[in-house]
């Protein structure tokens, strides 16, 4: 069983689309993240949800929008793709919002916008 | 904020080698200290951490590393590099300023295994 599942793996659409990923953990983690990989393979964070309530916003364009249905899911929907959105965006759960245990995370979805 | 920076985007040993992949962290509280590995097209997996109780901390696959608060430093070494190690390494450090808690990240090390 998956710790943290993400899909679609690969995603590659044209500019202007809206597209979403749906990430699950099954941890029973009451935190979960979103971090984006960019081509120099930096991470940084999205956004992350505590219990289903936003608790992290960092800086990140208004097309991109999370949803958290309930505490063990995490969807990112992006409206109006454009070519910088292009990277790998990762899932992650923790335990509880300030974590010493450190996050896992999902396998990631490779997104291209062409 | 909390940061970390990580000397060396690129890292080249031998197989049997030692491995050692550099982290310097700035942080103006105790830190909780992270390193993941990430194999190709792969996520991130946590190999060891650091929250404020033995300074030396064991990981999986034969790696540790070592809490030095005078050099501000958190290093990851492996005695003997096997070819299975290749992959990028990423130094965390948990940041909670600004409400809430996230990973921040170093730049990455990749690291080459060669016969």
């Amino acid at each position: 069983d998956t710790a943290v599942s993400q899909t679609p793996k690969y995603l590659v659409t044209q500019m202007g689309n809206d597209k979403s990923i749906k990430c699950e953990q099954n941890l029973g983690h009451d935190t979960m993240y979103w971090y984006k990989q960019d081509s120099k393979k930096f991470l940084k964070i999205m956004f992350s949800y505590n219990n289903k309530e936003l608790i992290i916003n960092e800086t990140v364009p208004n097309r991109f929008s999370p949803k958290s249905p309930d505490k063990a899911h995490l969807n990112l929907h992006i409206n109006s793709l454009e070519l910088g959105d292009s990277a790998v965006y990762f899932c992650a759960s923790s335990p509880v919002l300030r974590s010493s245990g450190g996050y896992t995370f999902g396998s990631g979805t490779r997104l291209t916008v062409v | 904020a909390q940061s970390v920076t990580q000397l060396g985007s690129h890292v080249s040993v031998s197989e049997g080698a030692l491995v050692l992949l550099r982290c310097n962290y700035s942080s103006s509280v105790p830190p909780y200290l992270f390193w993941y590995v990430q194999y190709p097209n792969q996520g991130l997996q946590l190999l060891l951490k650091y929250t404020s109780a033995a300074t030396l901390v064991k990981g999986i696959n034969g790696f540790e590393a070592e809490f030095k608060k005078s050099e501000t430093s958190f290093h990851l070494t492996k005695p003997s590099a096997h070819m299975s190690d290749a992959a990028e390494y990423f130094c965390a450090v948990s940041d909670e300023t600004g409400g809430g808690n996230k990973l921040t990240f170093g730049t990455g090390t990749q690291l080459k295994v060669e016969l």
